[in-house]
């Protein structure tokens, strides 16, 4: 069945030091990719999709290029800020009527 | 409106006690979507309904769980003789379109089962 398998936490970072969160997938057909961010007492919010394969999400400064071949959609950041501190869920979905979500990597940015 | 809304925030239940969770979608989105997310994991899918019919339900861990969505706006989720495995956060999530989109979530309602 589909699953997504994405880089256990926690991670821990200095202010403007780079991050990439690793996320692989196993998918039936053309799945679409999505990360979703989850700040501290809020809810899950979108943070950028792809929807084939090739194609790069971006959003405050995050991006992630859906990689068929390796099968990953990998989250990165050139330089993150304390803001970012946050739990990242990858997921994904083939038909649209179920979406699977990894097991989340919490993000802490010390200053 | 605004944003997704549940209600309540949290909920306390003695075991064997039955709960109703409810959601507010966004106006006008089409799909909803309900998730049963435990401490330190991933959402795990419940249900989903397109307008008021419920498509897929595969997720639902057993029959002492029940959704609908009568009108093909608000959601409710009922947990009927609710057990200490059922404790987790109850997300629920709306989206216009299916293929492609992303969806919008509310901030859950955490039920704490005693």
């Amino acid at each position: 069945g589909d699953s997504v398998t994405q880089m256990e936490g926690p991670v821990t970072l200095s202010e403007e030091a780079c991050l990439t969160i690793n996320c692989t997938y196993t998918a039936t057909g053309y799945p679409s990719l999505f990360w979703y961010v989850q700040y501290p007492g809020e809810g899950l919010q979108l943070l950028l999709k792809a929807t084939k394969a090739d194609d790069k999400g971006s959003n405050k400064g995050f991006e992630a290029t859906y990689r068929k071949e390796t099968t990953s959609f990998h989250l990165e950041k050139g330089s993150v800020q304390v803001s970012d501190s946050a739990v990242y869920f990858c997921a994904l979905s083939s038909t649209g009527n179920q979406f699977y979500f990894g097991t989340g990597t919490s993000l802490t940015v010390i200053p | 409106g605004a944003g997704v809304s549940q209600s309540p925030r949290y909920k306390v239940a003695k075991r064997g006690q039955d709960v109703a969770l409810r959601c507010d979608p966004i106006s006008g989105h089409v799909s909803l979507f309900w998730y049963q997310q435990a401490l330190g994991q991933g959402p795990e899918f419940l249900t989903y309904f397109q307008n008021e019919a419920q498509l897929d339900k595969s997720g639902l861990p057993s029959d002492r769980f029940f959704a609908e969505r009568p009108e093909g706006s608000v959601s409710t989720l009922k947990i009927q003789r609710t057990q200490q495995e059922d404790s987790a956060v109850y997300l629920c999530a709306s989206s216009l379109a299916l293929w492609g989109d992303g969806q919008y979530f509310g901030p859950g309602t955490r039920l704490t089962v005693t």
